[in-house]
Formats: structure tokens, sequence, C-alpha cells
């Protein structure tokens, strides 16, 4: 069936450096996510992006944050600065509409900020 | 902020056998998602339900957003059912995201 790709699965991270962590969602969705999950903690929401714009985002999603995903590519969460705080699992997930479709989830990547 | 409690945290289950796992929200959700995490990290969408109950296979769920709870029934559990299994609530305004319980590490033995 289709997949939401998250490639790397583990990124590592000098502190203060920027990464960018890139998701290959489902080709016809139209809706976007970001999840961070914290070790030991629940999965929260970041963002949701449709359109091209932030429709949504969480008091996670700081301002050193960004979003995009340019010509229809990969839905990318840019992070620039990093903290050590930032180290968690990123899922990313997309679905085609809202409201009556559960969005698809990827496997993870797990950011770790040294 | 809106939270999820989900129950028991861990379940043994011998091969068979069944056990129910719950969530209870803290303020009326729109609708639930139920997932289990496989041993890749993979989250596998169960059940997505804005009301009543569904079934599939030895998997049923029911969501209840007047009592503010949904539960997952698993019955003649197999030894390919173990995993960690977290619900997941979507609020009314469905634009902020799911809000997703700790998770129920359900291991089943022979």
């Amino acid at each position: 069936g289709p997949k939401v790709l998250q490639i790397p699965s583990h990124q590592i991270i000098d502190m203060g450096q920027m990464v960018t962590l890139n998701c290959d969602p489902v080709s016809n969705h139209l809706y976007f996510y970001w999840y961070k999950q914290i070790l030991g903690q629940q999965m929260e929401f970041l963002v949701n992006f449709y359109n091209g714009k932030v429709m949504e985002k969480s008091k996670l999603f700081k301002d050193q944050f960004s979003v995009e995903r340019p010509d229809g590519s990969y839905f990318t969460l840019k992070i620039q600065p990093t903290a050590l705080e930032d180290s968690a699992v990123y899922f990313c997930a997309s679905s085609l509409n809202q409201g009556d479709q559960a969005p698809l989830f990827g496997e993870g990547t797990r950011l770790s900020v040294l | 902020g809106d939270q999820v409690e989900q129950s028991p945290s861990a379940l043994s289950l011998h091969e068979g056998t069944g056990s129910a796992l719950r969530c209870n929200f803290t303020t009326t959700m729109r609708a639930v998602q139920w997932f289990r995490k496989n041993s890749r990290g993979s989250l596998i969408n169960l059940f997505y339900l804005a009301s009543g109950t569904k079934e599939n296979g030895r998997l049923k769920s029911a969501f209840d957003s007047k009592e503010r709870y949904s539960t997952l029934h698993i019955r003649d559990a197999q030894l390919e059912d173990s995993g960690t299994y977290f619900c997941a609530a979507e609020a009314h305004n469905y634009a902020q995201g799911l809000t997703f319980g700790l998770g129920t590490r359900v291991s089943v033995f022979p």
C-alpha cells in the first residue's frame, strides 16, 4: 500500500548546526504533518501544512523550526540552530484530506543533537 | 491542554485469550485513531472512528465521544499481536493534529 518514507532513519548533529529532516509523503496527499517524540514521552503534534502554508502549529514548533515542500517534492522540517532538547524521533504524516481520513505515518527519523 | 490517558501501560496475554485497552479523554474529541507500532517503529493504522464501533479480524474498537473514551479489544490473542498500541484523539479543530496516549505494551505468550 501507500507509504510515507523518511530517510535517513537516524541523524546525528552537533548542537548549533542546522538539520533538515526529509519526508516523502504519499503522492496524492495534500496535508502534511510533523510530530515529535522524546524518549519515554508521548508523541506530540508540531505542525500541519497545506497548500504551501502552515495551517496550525503547536507551542513546540519553535522559531528555529521551519517547514516547506518546494515544488511538490520532499516535505521538510528544518531546525536552525539545533539545541540539545531537539533530540527526539520526528514522525512525518500525510493525508488526502482532514476530518474524515486517518493520516499515514512514516517510520520516523531519530535526531541526536550532541 | 487536551489529555489522553491510556491504560494499562503494559499487558501480558496468553495465546488465545483476550483483553481490552482503554483511552479516556479529558474533553470531548471528534474522532480517535488506534495504531500498533511494529518492530521497525512503523505506526500501523488499526482503526479510525468518529463514532460507534469497528471490527477487523480479532480486533474491535469503540468510541464514545460524549462519554469521552475509546476502547480496543483483542480477542484470541496471537504471538504476532505483541507490540505497543497507541490511541490518538482528534479534536474538533482537527487541524491541530492528533493527541497521543503513552501507549500500551502488549506481550503475548505461548
